[in-house]
């Protein structure tokens, strides 16, 4: 089945630091989704990406869908204490059951103030 | 409004008891999933259901596994009988529109011992 590996797998940041994540796949994705998990909570849809080669921000947390449809990334700019979560990329299944979404493992990102 | 609601945050049972998790959507929404999120193995999909029937339940484990979706706004995940194994922490999401949109409950944590 399809796979997503995200990278790094965790981050120890300063505050005020910039973040990049990104996360590859051997398929192509027609979309590209990333969620933020805080502890003892579900994720939270942060930036959906349609469009290979997008460039959609969200405040302080830029996305990009890349222009083969293979990877994505995220960067956060001048991270915070409060951006301490798990950021997952997920796309949907190809193949018509669009319904199924393929999550990666997750990037762990701790801030310290 | 409302978001996904989930019931009960915190379950501990013994293996071999019935454990039953609650689940309302958001009003309105169509897709409803249950998701299993372990350190091992991430976010799983368990079941998809759209408008209240059962499309894809590839992603249930076992026959021990059980969902239901009576009506838009309840749905239920049995777990009889339950094993250590299952312990995880299981997500109700709900979306309108497909393609990854989704929207996650809390979740509920299950540790069955």
């Amino acid at each position: 089945g399809q796979q997503l590996n995200q990278s790094p797998q965790s981050m120890f940041i300063q505050e005020g630091e910039d973040v990049s994540m990104n996360c590859t796949s051997s398929s192509i994705f027609n979309t590209w989704l990333w969620y933020k998990q805080e502890p003892g909570e579900g994720p939270v849809l942060l930036i959906a990406l349609y469009k290979a080669g997008e460039l959609t921000s969200n405040g302080r947390l830029t996305a990009q869908f890349g222009i083969t449809r293979k990877d994505s990334f995220l960067n956060i700019s001048a991270s915070i204490p409060s951006d301490v979560g798990i950021y997952f990329c997920a796309g949907p299944n190809s193949g018509g059951s669009n319904y199924k979404l393929t999550f990666g493992k997750g990037t762990l990102l701790t801030v310290n103030p | 409004d409302a978001g996904v609601i989930q019931s009960p945050r915190h379950e501990v049972t013994e293996m071999g008891q019935e454990v039953t998790l609650r689940c309302k959507p958001i009003s309105g929404h169509n897709s409803l999933f249950w998701y299993r999120q372990t350190m091992m193995r991430g976010l799983e999909l368990l079941i998809y259901f759209n408008n209240n029937v059962p499309i894809d339940d590839s992603g249930m484990p076992e026959d021990r596994f059980s969902a239901k979706m009576p009506n838009a706004s309840f749905s239920t995940l049995k777990i009889q009988p339950s094993e250590p194994r299952d312990s995880a922490v299981y997500f109700c999401a709900s979306s309108l529109v497909l393609a990854g949109e989704l929207f996650f409950g809390e979740g509920s944590r299950l540790t069955v011992l």
